[in-house]
């Protein structure tokens, strides 16, 4: 099936700092999405981006499909991005099956 | 508009035995999907369901089984419960198969 790596595993940050986040997939996919994970739990959706780029306040995300990776940026940070982000993708060669990377954690520090 | 709902909320079990979660999907959306969280991972995909039927599995033992009713609710049934079945289980709705989906709060399941 296909692989998606996520990088870093890890990110502490002080507020008001600039990340990337990379995930890298095996495989064409169908659709992309980016979530916010808070700490109850809840996915929130943050990007649906099979290609292309997207944004939305102090987030924006680009999906190169044809290189098989997408960047997830988070300008001037703030103490409530803490939590985990995950990328999914749905393999074009798969079926019905979502496939979620194994995040990145990231902290946010006042 | 109303979003994804799960019920319960929590729940505690004993290995053995039998559980039932319960999912409401997004006003519109016709395609629930299911996934297992456990600790400190990514969730696991188990099923989807589009229009009554299941439409894709994931790796799981046919103990783990679902439903989709008329009005697109979805359950989760889970017989012979194992301690490794400790986990979140989220629940996923979409407007078709391979659209954007939107998650409920999720329901934590403790197997002792």
């Amino acid at each position: 099936g296909i692989q998606v790596e996520q990088s870093p595993p890890d990110l502490i940050l002080q507020e008001g700092a600039n990340s990337t986040l990379r995930c890298n997939f095996s495989d064409s996919v169908n659709n992309l999405q980016w979530f916010h994970q808070n700490p109850w739990g809840q996915l929130i959706n943050l990007f649906y981006i099979p290609s292309g780029t997207k944004q939305n306040g102090r987030l924006s995300a680009t999906t190169v499909a044809t290189e098989r990776y997408s960047l997830l940026y988070i300008s001037s940070s703030q103490t409530t991005d803490s939590g985990v982000y995950f990328c999914a993708v749905e393999a074009a060669n798969y079926g019905q099956n979502f496939v979620f990377g194994p995040g990145t954690r990231l902290s946010v520090l006042p | 508009e109303t979003g994804v709902t799960q019920s319960p909320t929590h729940l505690i079990k004993t290995r053995g035995q039998q559980v039932t979660l319960r999912c409401s999907s997004q006003s519109g959306h016709n395609t629930v999907s299911w996934y297992q969280q456990a600790l400190g991972q990514g969730p696991q995909f188990i099923f989807q369901y589009y229009r009554e039927e299941e439409n894709g599995r994931g790796n799981f033992p046919p103990r783990f089984s679902g439903l989709q009713f008329p009005n697109y609710s979805s359950e989760l049934n889970v017989n012979a419960l194992e301690l490794d079945d400790s986990a979140l289980y989220l629940c996923a709705s979409s407007p078709g198969p391979l659209d954007e989906q939107y998650f409920g709060p999720g329901t934590r399941l403790t197997v002792t």
